[in-house]
């Protein structure tokens, strides 16, 4: 168990529809990371948040948006769904925000899109 | 963009033998490279990383070598067990994200 939460475990949902992922990150953890899972894109970094700010974006879509909050634990948003955006969605967490911190990965979720 | 590469796509060995997986990455700015083991329904579980400044890490069964001339690292398991049978990934910092290989599924046949 690496500390770090995602909700909800599996996610069904149309086309069209969107849907809020939830992440909370280890206990003292500063920087949530998301990523997304497919099987023919492997593991694709989407976006970072350090400290409620973003710090680094990856090839993350305009249909998608995440943020954290006060608390620190994390959302992200992803609207007007396509069937290409089922995936796996997983949510890391490390102490700070440098580049080269240990990165603790969540449980994911699965997220079809029907 | 930056890139990972990471062969084979697929490993399948003897329990007790070595497996050795290889990465090369493009970014020669990167300076930490994590590899991850993820299991069926699970998400990547860190089991070593390697900062730039040394050349091999060690613990227990696993190790991790490092040559930044040529760009490239490797992990080597020692008497592979059949509960070492998962998905393996590498993976390198470049500007604050992490790029990760294409993984390889390891099997170990008892």
């Amino acid at each position: 168990d690496s500390g770090v939460t995602q909700t909800p475990k599996h996610l069904i949902t149309a086309t069209g529809q969107r849907v809020t992922l939830r992440c909370s990150p280890r206990s003292g953890d500063l920087s949530v990371y998301w990523y997304q899972q497919s099987l023919d894109q492997g593991l694709q970094f989407l976006i970072q948040y350090y400290n409620g700010e973003e710090r680094a974006k990856g090839n993350i879509l305009e249909r998608f948006s995440a943020q954290q909050f006060p608390d620190l634990h994390s959302e992200l948003n992803l609207s007007s769904l396509e069937l290409g955006d089922s995936a796996l969605y997983f949510c890391a967490s490390s102490v700070a925000g440098g580049g080269g911190d240990t990165q603790y990965f969540g449980p994911g979720t699965r997220l079809t899109v029907l | 963009g930056e890139n990972v590469e990471q062969h084979p796509s697929t490993l399948s060995v003897q329990e007790g033998d070595s497996a050795v997986i290889k990465c090369t990455y493009s970014d020669s700015a990167s300076n930490y490279f994590p590899w991850y083991k993820q299991e069926l329904g699970k998400g990547p579980q860190l089991i070593i990383d390697i900062r730039s400044n040394v050349g091999e890490k060690k613990d227990q069964r696993i190790a991790v070598t490092l040559n930044k001339t040529a760009k490239h690292f490797s992990l080597h398991i020692t008497e592979t067990q059949p509960e070492d049978s998962a998905v393996y990934f590498c993976a390198a910092i470049s500007s604050y994200k992490l790029i990760f290989g294409s993984g390889t599924r390891l099997l170990v046949r008892p």
